[in-house]
Formats: structure tokens, C-alpha cells, sequence
């Protein structure tokens, strides 16, 4: 079946530093993957995707490539903000048995100080 | 603009009271779902359906109840609340396909007594 593996948190940076948080994927055939950001009090919202193989996906400076030969879809920024402060889900959408469903991992912490 | 919309934001049942949790989106879209979020959990999949009449089982049905009798509407019945059961809510509406964005709703917080 599908599943997503993410970077265990919560992560802790200063304003202006690089962030990385890790997302790894299983799954048959040709999945999409995605990020999400939930802020306090809020439902989810998309962040990114990218839909196939070697794609980037990138939006408010954060961005993630689909390494389909590491199962891989890490996401980047370069400078946190205080404003990124959020949880943030790394999931996967595939398509034959599993009816288009959502995977979700299962979320990042990550507080930004000033 | 709408999106999704769900009602309450906050609901506390006592054990064994049944409630409806409503969802209804303004975009037209196949697809809907009802997710729960807990601590340490990610989000769940309970139920989903893929259109007005279908409905399927997601991780983890037990305790709830869907119906989806149209496009708009897809509402989460609890039958008889448990404990376990106090989570936060998030119902979600997209296209049918692989790379289709899901919208959220805000969530509903229920605590069961």
C-alpha cells in the first residue's frame, strides 16, 4: 500500500535560517506528491506539488523535487520567517487500487523565532 | 468564496450521544472525504466518496457514518460517541485525479465526556 514517512518534529529555527524537512514515500505506479501547511486554528492548505518524476514544485520560497530513485520529496526554504511557523504534512495521491486517495505523513512542527 | 464549510467548530458530547457533523463545498467537485486529526497521528482517513451515492470506508470507519445524497453535502454521523473519539475533524472536497488539490475546511474540535 501507499505510506509517507516525514521528519519527525518539532523543529526549532531562527528567523533567517535554511530548513529542511525530510519526506519519504512508498507507493506502486506514478503518485503525486504534495505539501501541506496547517496554521494555528486552521485546516489544511496546499503548499506545493509536483506530479511527476524530476518535477519541482516551489511557492512563498519554499520548494520540493520528486527524486522518484530515492522515493524522495524533501522540503526546502532558504530564509525561515516567523510567518512559516506552522505544521506542515508531506502526502502522496495515487491512483488503480487506492481510488485517488490522500496519504498523509503525519506532520512537522515548525516554530520559527524572531 | 466559500470552499468548504463545516459545522460546528466546537462540539462536547457526553459518551454515548449520537451527532452530525455537517460539510458541504461550493465548487462542484466529485470527491470528498472526512479526515481525523490526532496527536502524533497525522491526519486519518474515516470515510470518503467519490461522487453523490458512493461511498467507501477509509483507515479508520468504525464508529461513523457517511451518506453523500448530493454533490454539495457529505455529512460525518457519529452513531454513539466514545472517548476515543474526541479529535479534531477535517472534512476535504477535490477533483477525481491523481495531481487535484484537496480544499480543507476549518475543522470541528469535538470532546466526548
Amino acid at each position: 500500500g501507499n505510506s509517507v514517512t516525514q521528519m519527525e518534529g518539532p523543529v526549532t529555527l531562527s528567523e533567517e535560517a535554511f530548513l529542511t524537512i525530510n519526506c519519504t514515500y512508498t507507493a506502486t505506479g506514478y503518485p503525486s506528491l504534495f505539501w501541506y501547511v496547517q496554521y494555528p486554528g486552521e485546516g489544511l492548505q496546499l503548499l506545493l506539488k509536483a506530479t511527476k518524476a524530476d518535477d519541482k514544485g516551489s511557492n512563498k520560497g519554499f520548494e520540493a523535487t520528486y527524486r522518484k530513485e530515492t522515493t524522495s520529496f524533501h522540503l526546502e526554504k532558504g530564509s525561515v520567517q516567523v510567518s512559516d511557523s506552522a505544521v506542515y504534512f508531506c502526502a502522496l495521491r495515487n491512483s488503480g487500487g487506492s481510488n485517488y486517495k490522500l496519504t498523509f505523513g503525519k506532520g512537522t512542527l515548525l516554530t520559527v523565532n524572531p | 468564496n466559500a470552499g468548504v464549510t463545516q459545522t460546528p467548530k466546537f462540539q462536547v458530547l457526553k459518551t454515548g450521544q449520537s451527532m452530525t457533523l455537517q460539510c458541504a463545498q461550493d465548487m462542484n467537485h466529485e470527491y470528498m472525504s472526512w479526515y481525523r486529526q490526532d496527536p502524533g497521528m497525522g491526519l486519518r482517513l474515516i470515510h470518503y466518496s467519490v461522487g453523490a451515492g458512493i461511498t467507501d470506508q477509509g483507515e479508520v470507519p468504525n464508529g461513523y457514518n457517511v451518506s453523500r445524497s448530493t454533490t454539495e453535502d457529505f455529512p460525518l454521523r457519529l452513531l454513539s460517541a466514545a472517548p476515543s473519539q474526541t479529535s479534531v475533524y477535517f472534512c476535504a472536497s477535490s477533483l477525481y485525479g491523481t495531481n487535484t488539490e484537496a480544499f480543507f475546511g476549518q475543522g470541528t474540535r469535538l470532546t466526548v465526556v
